[in-house]
């Protein structure tokens, strides 16, 4: 079985400001890593995915994300956010099943 | 364009009404599909997992007979939500895919309100 850590559940930060949304993952077996976005009353848009080769992941919307195998992480990263990126954020691992993290509601303020 | 399509988006109803919601995956055929629940400002918990032509495999804490799940193709799931109830409002997502050749895809979710 896998799971999946988000340490922050809000992270607020100002606009253009670089943003490091942080997941680290636990799984007995070599899984995939995801990251989603879920805007208000909407379903879930997938960001990047790490499925092998490049552990450095670029994604829509200028996201990119690192996969370290050695300290079960995969973080997501924006050099410069915008207001309208504020939304929920999910970091998923699939490996035996599909699981997704608790979640981290990224706020931009003006 | 989307590739799973999941209908009705919104359900306002009832109590003890039923209510079915339906998940299409539109460019590929599935023979696995999952349902998620989730609560507000919460995270989705994996319900069930359908599979075509079997049973449901349903997570534990999930009654079987409230959330009765059809995999009748290998393009349709639906979820029914039998005599629903206020506690049963919530969002109900599903997705299909799944690996190396086909990623997940998640449908637009399904708001249900029971009054």
């Amino acid at each position: 079985a896998q799971s999946v850590t988000q340490l922050d559940s809000q992270v607020p930060v100002f606009e253009e400001a670089p943003v490091e949304l942080r997941c680290n993952y636990s799984s007995s077996v070599s899984v995939y890593l995801f990251w989603y976005v879920q805007y208000p009353n909407q379903g879930l848009q997938l960001l990047l995915k790490y499925l092998s080769g490049s552990t450095l992941v670029k994604g829509i919307n200028g996201f990119e994300a690192e996969f370290n195998k050695s300290q079960t992480s995969f973080h997501l990263r924006k050099p410069s956010v915008h207001i309208s990126d504020t939304a929920e954020y999910f970091c998923a691992v699939e490996g035996q099943n599909f699981v997704f993290g608790p979640g981290t509601r990224l706020s931009v303020l003006p | 364009g989307a590739v799973v399509s999941q209908h009705p988006s919104r359900v306002i109803c009832k109590s003890g009404t039923s209510v079915k919601i339906e998940c299409r995956s539109l460019d590929f055929q599935a023979t696995t599909m999952f349902w998620y629940r989730q609560f507000p400002k919460q995270s989705l918990m994996l319900m069930a997992t359908s599979n075509e032509g079997s049973k449901a495999t349903y997570e534990q804490g999930v009654e079987k007979d409230k959330f009765l799940i059809n995999h009748a193709s290998l393009t349709l799931s639906t979820l029914t939500v039998t005599s629903a109830h206020p506690e049963d409002s919530s969002f109900y997502i599903c997705s299909a895919g799944g690996g190396l050749d086909q990623p997940q895809h998640f449908g637009d979710g399904t708001r249900l309100s029971i009054l």
